[in-house]
């Protein structure tokens, strides 16, 4: 079974510019949440979709979004980048329906804004 | 607004002790909870997860415990090993916090031979 997919692993951009990360969840999984991890913030919820409808969000800026597909695959996009953005970004996917159950990340997309 | 510590924040132990990682949490109003472990500039791996109906949980030489009512869990790992090296991070879950995990900053483990 596979696991959760993160594209792209690696990510360098300008300051200004806008950046799309994708998500593919586990086979069954409606549930993409998405986090990012900084060495002085640690992990912070962004937001999460299920069923291409965003449930929840965390106290990020409006330059933050996302969305999520029919097939449960999800992409964050990050406008007008600032060099604090520069973070590893983590998914997450959950079955996301009912009770909330056990949740499987990715292995992440390092991006760095120059 | 759930709070999450984990005491302490680093250890280094010799090989083959056994562990006691500890997490603290402010709302006990948790559905469930769960252990992960990073490795430097990786994701987080699922170690175990403990429902809040649940005392304890175990894997391996892992064992995890949790008392909803105190806001506590606690990972033990038995004789550790240098692959357990890692940071462990501990994540409660709300009934209605639709995919949001909180976590707290981590206790990085370093296990020397």
């Amino acid at each position: 079974k596979a696991g959760v997919t993160q594209t792209p692993r690696y990510l360098i951009k300008t300051r200004g510019q806008q950046v799309t990360l994708s998500c593919s969840p586990i086979s069954g999984h409606r549930s993409v949440s998405w986090y990012q991890q900084t060495p002085g913030q640690g992990l912070q919820f962004l937001f999460e979709y299920f069923s291409e409808t965003q449930r929840n969000k965390g106290n990020f800026p409006g330059r933050f979004s996302g969305r999520q597909f029919s097939n449960s695959r999800s992409e964050m996009n990050v406008s007008t980048l600032e060099l604090g953005d520069s973070a590893l970004y983590l998914c997450a996917s959950s079955l996301g329906q009912g009770a909330p159950t056990e949740a499987f990340f990715g292995q992440g997309t390092r991006l760095t804004v120059v | 607004k759930q709070e999450v510590t984990q005491i302490p924040a680093a250890l280094s132990v010799p090989e083959g002790e056994n562990l006691v990682l500890n997490c603290s949490f402010t709302d006990s109003a948790i559905y469930n909870l769960q252990w992960f472990r990073q490795d430097p500039g990786k994701g987080l791996t699922s170690l175990l997860l403990i429902q809040s109906s649940q005392r304890e949980q175990t894997s391996g030489r892992l064992n995890a415990s949790l008392d909803k009512s105190s806001g506590r869990s606690t990972l033990y790992i038995a004789a550790s090993q240098p692959g357990d090296s890692a940071t462990y991070l501990c994540a409660p879950t709300g009934g209605t916090s639709y995919g949001k995990l909180t976590f707290g900053q981590g206790t990085i483990l370093t296990v020397h031979p």
